[in-house]
């Protein structure tokens, strides 16, 4: 069974552009949750979604959404960057949502605003 | 707001030797899930254990095991005959169960440890 996939895997945007990042999860899995990932505030929960819904989101601002698919693939979009958004942005997907259930995590997408 | 606090940066232990990475936590709630994961240089997180805070019987997969102390806060992970494949940067995570998955996982900061061959 293929893994977590998240496209593209690098990217170099400049300040006040926006950039969109995909997650593909794996096949039967409906929740899709984000994570940013910098050295300074290190591993932070963005925002989850299960069954085209946002269920719940990170003390992140509003330049921060996403949304799923109804094939279960999820994008999130960051609008007038800023050079604090350079970070690993990670993806998991659940099979189900449920708390206990392992997240399986992608591969990450490095962001570099420059 | 549940925080996880991973108090040792780095840790070092020599190949085939035991090392325990140390994670507490603050919460007011009664039941909820601790994690433990793996991320390597390759940067793929990887699940290593986990622990649902009402069963009281630590968690254990091969040669890694949880030592879950709930009054305490304490959630530490013992790596038994330590490989250099162990070699990884290790989070705690923290993960409310009453919303049925909808909160994220709350992580530590990391520990980063290095086996010594």
């Amino acid at each position: 069974k293929a893994g977590v996939t998240q496209t593209p895997r690098y990217l170099i945007k400049t300040r006040g552009q926006q950039v969109t990042l995909s997650c593909s999860p794996i096949s039967g899995h409906r929740s899709v949750s984000w994570y940013q990932q910098t050295p300074g505030q290190g591993l932070q929960f963005l925002f989850e979604y299960f069954s085209e819904t946002q269920r719940n989101k990170g003390n992140f601002p509003g330049r921060f959404s996403g949304r799923q698919f109804s094939n279960s693939r999820s994008e999130m979009n960051v609008s007038t960057l800023e050079l604090g958004d350079s970070a690993l942005y990670l993806c998991a997907s659940v099979r189900d949502g449920g708390s206990y259930n392992e997240q399986f995590f992608g591969p990450g997408t490095r962001l570099t605003v420059l | 707001a549940q925080t996880v606090t991973q108090s040792q940066p780095e840790m070092s232990v020599q190949e085939a030797e035991t090392v325990t990475l140390s994670c507490t936590y603050d919460t007011s709630e009664s039941d909820y899930y601790l994690f433990w994961y793996k991320q390597p240089p390759s940067r793929q997180m990887i699940l290593v254990i986990r622990q649902e805070a009402y069963k009281q019987q630590n968690a254990t997969e091969n040669r890694f095991s949880v030592n879950f102390q709930k009054a305490a806060k304490s959630f530490s992970l013992k790596i038994s005959d330590s490989q250099l494949g162990d070699a990884a940067m290790y989070f705690c995570a923290y993960r409310s169960a009453p919303r049925g998955g909808a909160d994220g996982l709350t992580f530590g900061k990391g520990t980063h440890l290095i086996i010594q061959p």
